[in-house]
């Protein structure tokens, strides 16, 4: 069945650390994938996206890497700040459900120590 | 920065009742999308819709579940009879294309239902 699972519930940093969040997905049709960032009282937030003909992507702080042989997803943020605290979630589109449909991982929660 | 906005924040309601949840999509995305979040658990698709039309829609989506987009600006989600277990957050979400593009989430209405 399709799911997408995030290796640890919490993870714990000092600020200026560099951060990566693991995301396991098990659909091997999925073409499209996502991070979204949820801060308390907020709705997810867009951070970063890759397509599957990619196996790495860069944004500003944040780097998404992909590799389709394991079906692994991590994103990575450089210098940690106080502001990053939040549940991450990794969300993918799985093709055989329709282009439509995004399912999420459980989320992983960041915190950042001053 | 265009955003997805919901209203209200807060529904509190007894079960049995119907409820009517609001969003205003990003003024020019014509993809729409409801999600919800029980406490603690993912946040799952329940429905998407175009062209005034459901496109697709989950197991949880049943027969109590419509959404409509009564004007040009707000998508609506309504609860018929609602449930205890439809206490949840309950997240719109647009886009601008079909297909892999990222979803924008408004910040939720948090729905209790007693």
């Amino acid at each position: 069945g399709e799911s997408v699972g995030l290796h640890l519930p919490t993870l714990s940093v000092q600020e200026g650390d560099n951060s990566i969040i693991n995301c396991a997905y098990s659909n091997s049709a999925s073409d499209y994938f996502i991070w979204y960032k949820q801060e308390s009282g907020k709705g997810p937030q867009f951070i970063i996206d890759i397509r599957s003909n990619m196996d790495k992507r860069q944004g500003q702080r944040v780097t998404v890497l992909l590799n389709k042989t394991v079906k692994h997803l991590s994103l990575q943020i450089a210098a940690t700040q106080p502001g990053d605290s939040a549940v991450y979630f990794c969300a993918e589109f799985p093709m055989n459900t329709g282009f439509q449909k995004l399912v999420f991982g459980t989320g992983t929660r960041l915190l950042v120590s001053p | 920065e265009p955003e997805v906005t919901q209203t209200p924040s807060h529904q509190v309601t007894q079960m049995g009742q119907e409820v009517i949840l609001r969003c205003v999509p990003i003024s020019n995305h014509l993809y729409f999308y409801w999600y919800r979040q029980i406490l603690g658990q993912k946040v799952e698709f329940l429905v998407s819709f175009y062209n005034n039309e459901i496109s697709e829609k989950s197991e949880i989506f049943d027969d109590q579940f419509s959404v409509e987009r009564p004007d040009g600006s707000n998508f609506t989600l309504k609860i018929r009879s609602t449930k205890l277990e439809d206490s949840a957050m309950y997240f719109c979400a647009s886009s601008d294309k079909w297909g892999n593009q990222p979803q924008h989430f408004g910040d939720g209405t948090r729905l209790s239902i007693l």
